[in-house]
């Protein structure tokens, strides 16, 4: 079965550098997502993607992150500066449509530690 | 968004069924019932959904009430590996590339 995979598993970074959390999507959907996991707290949206933009992004989608799909493939979101507080599990996810009764898969996750 | 209510953790036996509620008395007419899950140390994984109709699937089967102001998700036999976090998510805001609101969900504990 398909599956959403990213890279990496796990990801040290010291204050205030850069981070490129990398994601690969099913190959035939045409939406994607980043969520965020903060550790023992609740998965919260970040941002939607389809057409090679935006398409919703919340209160936490500051400045400081960008997404990109550079390629076919790959589907990334950058932290330009990162914080203590961006530490948490980074989750991408993909869907063959909008559609609110289609489903999205999910990857396993990059944990994000900041030092 | 309108919003679900979950209880915070339900225990159940292996081998035997679980049915975790998940109350939505705000749920709009156009509103999607889906279920997802979080087994430890991994992503969030579709369940089930569903709209007005019972619906049934290899993983689960979601039962919703006649006024959709509530629903259930059936495991018919759990396992140890169904031990997870459940999640009842509502989705119907108009379409587009929305993204899923999560509560804190129902933890699930399986006793062996």
């Amino acid at each position: 079965e398909p599956e959403v995979t990213q890279t990496p598993s796990h990801q040290v970074t010291q204050m205030g550098q850069e981070v490129i959390l990398r994601c690969v999507p099913i190959s035939n959907h045409l939406y994607f997502y980043w969520y965020r996991q903060i550790l023992g707290q609740k998965v919260e949206f970040l941002v939607s993607f389809y057409n090679n933009e935006i398409s919703e992004k919340s209160e936490i989608f500051d400045d400081q992150f960008s997404v990109e799909r550079p390629d076919g493939s790959n589907f990334t979101l950058k932290i330009r500066s990162t914080k203590l507080e961006d530490s948490a599990m980074y989750f991408c996810a993909s869907s063959d449509s909008g559609l609110d009764n289609q489903p999205q898969h999910f990857g396993d996750g990059t944990r994000l530690s900041i030092l | 968004d309108a919003k679900t209510t979950q209880p915070n953790s339900m225990e159940s036996n292996e081998e035997e069924p679980v049915h975790l509620p998940c109350n939505h008395s705000t749920i709009s007419g156009t509103d999607y019932i889906h279920w997802y899950r979080q087994l430890p140390s991994q992503g969030p994984e579709y369940v089930i959904h569903g709209l007005t109709s019972n619906v049934n699937n290899r993983m689960a089967s979601l039962a919703i009430a006649e006024d959709r102001k509530s629903s259930t998700l059936i495991l018919h036999r759990a396992t140890l590996r169904d031990a997870a976090v459940y999640y009842c998510i509502l989705r119907g805001s108009g379409g587009g590339a929305d993204g899923l609101t999560f509560g804190k969900g129902t933890h699930l504990i399986i006793q062996p």
